[in-house]
């Protein structure tokens, strides 16, 4: 099955720093590309989709210069987290669409962020 | 948008089938059901798909009744190592991004 990564697995940062974030889809070409957030023991919650090649789409309430989404070729997406603050610590997920009629995700292995 | 109901979390031993219900009340035309599998710290993973009547694979089987407004999810013979959440998504490429997860269920499985 096609495959998704992210990097890297686990960060820790200092408050005020920025982290970035990759997913990379390993055999297939991604035109769309998803992050979530997770809290503990919480289900992923949608934070926006990445378009190769356009601006990003946030759901309500995700702050757009906060969470800065570049999807700049067909197989990677990147999710900067700037000015990190602690209460931005949580486990980001991405996934990806090979865009079939299934609708299909692939996810990556997740990414645990720590600001102190 | 098909919004999903699953209990919250259900028990079960070593060895016994476990069977996951989903609702699915609004489900669309074109509307697939994908079941995901989530152990703690890691990305969800697939465990199986299907669009009407049954599907099985090697590690579950999907059975969805004709009207497609619930789907449940069968896990035979349960091992410790099956102790995870488990999401049932529905949608369609077209609408990918509106694969939203509901609360999942948490299945714990005792030895």
């Amino acid at each position: 099955g096609a495959v998704v990564s992210q990097h890297p697995s686990r960060v820790i940062c200092k408050s005020g720093t920025s982290v970035k974030i990759e997913c990379r889809s390993l055999d297939f070409q991604a035109t769309t590309m998803f992050w979530y957030r997770q809290f503990p023991k919480k289900s992923l919650m949608l934070m926006a989709t990445s378009n190769e090649g356009s601006k990003a789409t946030y759901e309500q309430g995700v702050e757009k210069d906060k969470f800065l989404i570049n999807h700049a070729s067909l197989t990677l997406s990147t999710l900067t987290v700037t000015s990190a603050h602690p209460e931005d610590s949580s486990f980001y997920i991405c996934s990806a669409s090979t865009g079939d009629d299934t609708g299909e995700l692939f996810f990556g292995e997740g990414s645990r962020l720590t600001v102190l | 948008l098909a919004k999903t109901t699953q209990p919250i979390s259900m028990d079960s031993y070593e060895g016994q089938e476990v069977n996951i219900t989903c609702s699915h009340n609004n489900i669309a035309t074109n509307d697939y059901i994908t079941w995901y599998q989530q152990f703690p710290s890691q990305g969800p993973r697939f465990i199986i798909q299907g669009y009407k009547t049954k599907v099985t694979n090697e590690v579950a089987s999907l059975f969805i009744p004709a009207d497609r407004k619930s789907s449940t999810l069968s896990l035979p013979r349960v091992s410790l190592s099956d102790t995870a959440v488990y999401y049932c998504l529905v949608g369609d490429s077209g609408s990918a991004r509106q694969l939203t997860f509901g609360s999942g269920t948490q299945l714990t499985v005792l030895p």
